[in-house]
């Protein structure tokens, strides 16, 4: 069973387009992380978002923590070739003491 | 550089045999977790340890184990392999026992099995 759904799950568009990601769960997370891996590396992690609710910006992407914890969106605006890359969203369950990863977004910008 | 040093960088063995991935956590990080990383598929945990200890196990397969040694540093043994295993393995680490701090990651063994 994945608990956590990312969506979807392979997106290629234009640079210069707009594009949101989404993670969605029936879980309630204390915390999710944004992750980005790049072909032949690990990931690196992109921001940590605690509060329902939370609006995170970094540069040109925006992520956003649901208001009950349990669903969370990344928004690129004007994207970019040097996003390409895997996007993994990764929620911590204080319950279990557990890092649930979700299974990823490709995302591939055309120049 | 995340700081977090795996080897080898690649493998390439036969089914049925038996290889041993090395990983060094960056200094001052106590927890070492190990994943699977198979083509285009998402990260599946496999195991933590954090000080010498298993803190938390995932999806690991009976015919795989792992250590932490006193320096920290990870092995993470594959026995009797099978095709299926062929794959990305990544280690990573953090400061924390709580896998909900941030995890650096290393640069991957990749493992092929033929």
């Amino acid at each position: 069973t994945q608990l956590l759904e990312q969506s979807p799950q392979f997106l290629s568009i234009q640079e210069g387009e707009n594009l949101t990601v989404y993670c969605n769960s029936s879980s309630v997370f204390s915390s999710l992380q944004w992750y980005r891996q790049e072909p032949g590396e690990g990931p690196v992690l992109l921001v940590t978002v605690v509060t329902g609710g939370e609006v995170k910006k970094l540069k040109r992407l925006t992520f956003q923590f649901g208001d009950a914890r349990k669903d969370s969106s990344l928004h690129i605006t004007a994207a970019q070739p040097g996003d390409t890359g895997l996007y993994l969203c990764a929620g911590y369950m204080d319950s279990n003491y557990q890092l649930i990863w979700g299974a990823g977004t490709k995302l591939i910008i055309k120049p | 550089d995340s700081g977090v040093t795996q080897t080898p960088k690649h493998l390439i063995t036969a089914t049925g045999q038996r290889v041993t991935l090395r990983c060094s956590p960056r200094s001052g990080d106590l927890s070492v977790y190990w994943y699977q990383q198979s083509l285009d598929q998402g990260l599946q945990f496999l195991i933590q340890y954090y000080n010498g200890e298993e803190r938390a196990k995932g999806n690991i397969l009976e015919r795989f184990s792992a250590q932490q040694f006193p320096d920290l540093h990870s092995e993470l043994n594959l026995s009797s392999l099978e095709l299926g295993d062929s794959a990305l393995y990544f280690c990573a680490s953090s400061v924390s026992g709580a896998s909900s701090y941030e995890q650096y990651f290393g640069p991957g063994t990749r493992l092929t099995v033929t």
